[in-house]
């Protein structure tokens, strides 16, 4: 079975601070990855995607993610934080079409 | 554009209450999914549809049931409450395939006493 671990329930950041999640992955096949935001009370929504096109993935908000797979890594970068990205943030795999997600890392900016 | 829409957004229940949670998509969408979300346990697959008139267990599927009315409308079903059911629930749909992402909606927030 495909999972993903995030490594780190709670993420601490100053802002204009470089911002790192980690999510290491679990797969028998070739995976299709994903990362989530949830902000505060609101559902959940896409980041970004990888599905084997480029290995470095650009998404919405100024947030990137690099697969490794000699790591089995998917992390989630933006170089510098905002307060605004203070959110819930959420990796995923896909299991023949269904998402499996990770435990979440929350994300906080101090200002 | 609504996407998916889920009712209620809140709703609190007795232990042995039933109620039916509804979910809608208007993006054309084959697959239909309802998560549960706890606290550091991110989001659990309860049931899913992978298209309209097939149902299928997730990882957490005990205690509720599904329909798949038609293409556009996925419920769930709790049938006796228990306050090991309190949590956030989110209903999201996709296209068919593997590296298609899926679209949530804003959650129901359910509280058993």
């Amino acid at each position: 079975a495909q999972s993903v671990t995030q490594l780190g329930s709670h993420v601490s950041v100053s802002e204009g601070a470089l911002v790192l999640l980690r999510c290491n992955y679990s797969s028998s096949v070739p995976p299709y990855l994903f990362w989530y935001v949830q902000y505060p009370n609101q559902g959940l929504q896409l980041l970004l995607k990888y599905t084997s096109a480029a290995t470095l993935v650009k998404g919405i908000n100024g947030f990137e993610a690099e697969f490794k797979k000699s790591e089995t890594s998917f992390h989630l970068t933006k170089p510098s934080a905002h307060m605004s990205d203070a959110a819930e943030y959420f990796c995923a795999v896909s299991d023949r079409g269904k998402l499996i997600f990770g435990q979440g890392t929350e994300l906080s900016v101090k200002p | 554009n609504a996407g998916v829409t889920q009712t209620p957004k809140f709703q609190v229940l007795k232990t042995g209450q039933s109620m039916t949670l509804q979910c809608a998509q208007d993006m054309n969408h084959n697959s239909m999914y309802w998560y549960r979300q706890d606290p550091g346990m991110g989001l659990r697959l309860i049931y899913y549809s992978a298209s309209e008139g097939t149902t299928d267990k997730g990882e957490v599927p005990n205690g509720y049931n599904v329909s798949r009315l038609n293409k556009r409308e996925f419920s769930l079903r709790l049938e006796s409450a228990a306050p090991s059911q309190t949590s956030v629930y989110f209903c999201a749909s996709s296209r068919l395939g593997a590296d298609t992402e899926a679209f949530f909606g804003q959650g129901t927030r359910l509280t058993v006493v």
